[in-house]
């Protein structure tokens, strides 16, 4: 089945530095989505990519669709103390499969004041 | 405004005691996921409704069950909940299962088993 390969695993950096993590699949996306996971929280989406190339900003974060629909990065700009937190990257393939998402193992966000 | 609501967001069950999780939703998604999380590790999906339509993931145990009685609300049931059961439970809902979904997620149900 299809799989995604989410890095790096954890980040630890200071307030106010950029930080960039990517997900890749060894098959076609057609959407890809990236979700932020507070402690005891359910996920909160953050953006939602559907276009090969389609550069997206919400705020301070800025993702990108891969133009070979086989991988995504979300970069976030000058880090503030509340970016803490787990970042999955998600995405569909096979329109088959009836909407399933299938999630990268997610990227742990350290910030150090 | 319009949300995913799960109730209770934390709960306490013993060996064996069947236990059931709610969801309710006012977004009038007309698709609604029970997904288990357990720590450090990605949502991993145990069954969907799309409307009435039942989809179960092949390797969900028996041991879990659902219900959607109406468009709001869909219940999560553990038959006889083992320790390895214990895990975060997050319902999400999505308009319709196309290739343009988004998925929205409750705050999730956390599940400990004594």
């Amino acid at each position: 089945g299809q799989q995604l390969n989410q890095s790096p695993q954890s980040m630890f950096i200071q307030e106010g530095e950029d930080v960039s993590m990517n997900c890749t699949s060894s098959s076609i996306f057609n959407t890809w989505l990236w979700y932020k996971q507070d402690p005891g929280e359910g996920p909160v989406l953050l953006i939602a990519l559907y276009k090969a190339g389609e550069l997206t900003s919400n705020g301070r974060l800025t993702a990108q669709f891969g133009i070979t629909r086989k991988d995504s990065f979300l970069n976030i700009s000058a880090s503030i103390p509340s970016d803490v937190g787990i970042y999955f990257c998600a995405g569909q393939g096979n329109y088959n499969q009836g909407g399933k998402l299938i999630f990268g193992q997610g990227t742990e966000l350290s910030v150090k004041p | 405004d319009a949300m995913v609501i799960q109730n209770p967001r934390y709960q306490v069950t013993q060996f064996g005691k069947p236990v059931t999780l709610s969801c309710s939703q006012t977004l009038n998604h007309n698709v609604m996921y029970w997904y288990q999380q357990k720590s450090s590790q990605a949502p991993k999906l145990l069954f969907h409704y799309y409307d009435k339509d039942f989809n179960n993931e092949a390797d969900t145990p028996d041991n879990f069950q659902s219900r959607r009685p109406n468009t709001s609300f869909c219940f999560l049931d553990i038959r006889s909940p083992g320790l390895g059961d214990a895990a975060m439970y997050l319902c999400a809902t999505s308009r319709g299962a196309g290739q343009t979904l988004k998925q929205f997620f409750g705050p999730g149900t956390r599940l400990t088993v004594l």
